[in-house]
């Protein structure tokens, strides 16, 4: 089965300074791979998803994700954090068929004025 | 046009009774989902349906029931609620192999 591991529960950032979550997933390579963002009180919104299609994938509010096969990471970064970023914020696979989802345990961001 | 849609948003209740939180999607997808998420915002995926057929059980306690009258709807009935209960239901749905679009949660509080 897939396993997603997201590294560092709690993160903070100072407003305007770059954004790193990361994420690994199991050594076998998931078909697709994806971020969600989940502001307080909300569902879950998609950011971004990896199809294999091109490694860089861009999403959105200026988001974007590298898929790295060699470190089997799929990292999440913005430039330029913002406060209105703050946010709990999931990685997640499908298995090989495509029908299971295993989602991280999420990393909350918290922006510092 | 709301995507996913659940009700009730909140629901508040005493230990032992029983409830239930409606699904629906508007988005034609095959398969949804119901997932938990507890105060630590982890997600604990509960159950699937696919073609109203079930093709995720996880370790879930028999209390919990999915009921899907037709492709559109997965409702979860829950019977003898406990404590442990109390955490946010999410509702999701997506085609075969592709992103999940979820709704917006209902917070359960059991008393």
């Amino acid at each position: 089965a897939q396993s997603v591991t997201q590294l560092g529960s709690h993160v903070s950032v100072s407003e305007g300074a770059l954004v790193l979550l990361r994420c690994n997933y199991s050594s076998s390579v998931p078909p697709y791979l994806f971020w969600y963002v989940q502001y307080p009180n909300q569902g879950l919104q998609l950011l971004l998803k990896y199809t294999s299609a091109a490694t860089l994938v861009k999403g959105i509010n200026g988001f974007e994700a590298e898929f790295k096969k060699s470190e089997t990471s799929f990292h999440l970064t913005k430039p330029s954090a913002h406060m209105s970023d703050a946010a709990e914020y999931f990685c997640a696979v499908t298995s090989n068929t495509g029908n299971q989802f295993y989602f991280g345990t999420g990393t909350s961001l918290t922006v510092i004025p | 046009d709301t995507a996913v849609s659940q009700t009730p948003k909140y629901l508040v209740t005493q230990m032992g009774n029983d409830k239930s939180i409606k699904c629906e999607q508007n988005l034609g997808h095959d398969t949804m989902y119901w997932y938990k998420q507890d105060s630590k915002k982890f997600l604990k995926i509960m159950f699937s349906y696919n073609n109203k057929e079930l093709i995720i059980n996880e370790t879930v306690p028999n209390r919990f029931s999915p009921k899907s009258p037709d492709k559109a709807h997965l409702n979860l009935h829950i019977n003898s609620l406990e404590l442990g209960d109390s955490a946010v239901y999410f509702c999701a749905s997506s085609p075969v192999g592709n992103e999940q679009f979820f709704g917006p949660g209902t917070r359960l509080t059991v008393l």
